[in-house]
């Protein structure tokens, strides 16, 4: 069984597009992050969520929201997309928040044409 | 705010040591830890210090030093496969914030 799973694995999309991305975990974690990583291999945090509350929301556009149904569950809706949202995105999971070793989904590459 | 710095790119043979370092600086510290990320792949845990010394676990050791800000991260043995990048990571009361991470390439 995957432990954290995000779907699409890829996805190519055009300027002006709302598009979602998917991420479930089966670990019974507490919290749920996403993570930005750009052509430079930098990850960067965009938003933590525990127990379903909004921890973290980084200084990222409102055009990205975040959007948990349960505390299993971290959905990223983006809006309007523009050519800089092409990255890769991690969906990961902590068993709490700030604690212990997070475990990542396999990425979304989203590439804005 | 919190900066992590490492090494951009290191080189190592294969069989030998290799020592990525860290550097930090930050708040609200509950760890550090370091990530292994092949390209094209998601970041996978290698190790995590809490407190101040070493942390051994098979080829990978890991050290830190809470009052200079500093971690390394040691590879024995280097095999081929161990070709990717590393990323330190601090894990502060809210989040975990990582380093642009060390691209470390093993050559025959």
């Amino acid at each position: 069984d995957t432990a954290v799973s995000q779907t699409p694995k890829y996805l190519v999309t055009q300027m002006g597009n709302d598009k979602s991305i998917k991420c479930e975990q089966n670990l019974g974690h507490d919290t749920m992050y996403w993570y930005k990583q750009d052509s430079k291999k930098f990850l960067k945090i965009m938003f933590s969520y525990n127990n379903k509350e909004l921890i973290i929301n980084e200084t990222v556009p409102n055009r990205f929201s975040p959007k948990s149904p349960d505390k299993a569950h971290l959905n990223l809706h983006i809006n309007s997309l523009e050519l800089g949202d092409s990255a890769v995105y991690f969906c990961a999971s902590s068993p709490n928040l700030g604690q212990f070793g997070y475990t990542f989904g396999s990425g979304t590459r989203l590439t804005v044409v | 705010g919190q900066n992590i710095d490492q090494p951009t790119e290191m080189t190592a043979t294969e069989g030998a040591i290799v020592q990525i370092n860290c550097t930090y600086q930050t708040s609200g510290f509950n760890g550090l830890f370091w990530y292994q990320q092949h390209a094209g792949e998601a970041p996978t845990f290698l190790s995590y210090n809490v407190l101040d010394g070493l942390e051994e676990k098979g080829r990978f050791s890991s050290f830190l030093s809470r009052s200079k800000g500093y971690s390394y991260l040691l590879l024995k043995e280097l095999q081929m496969k161990d070709s990717a990048s590393y990323l330190c990571a601090v894990s502060e009361t809210n989040d975990m914030r990582f380093g642009a991470g060390t691209r470390l390439t093993v050559k025959p």
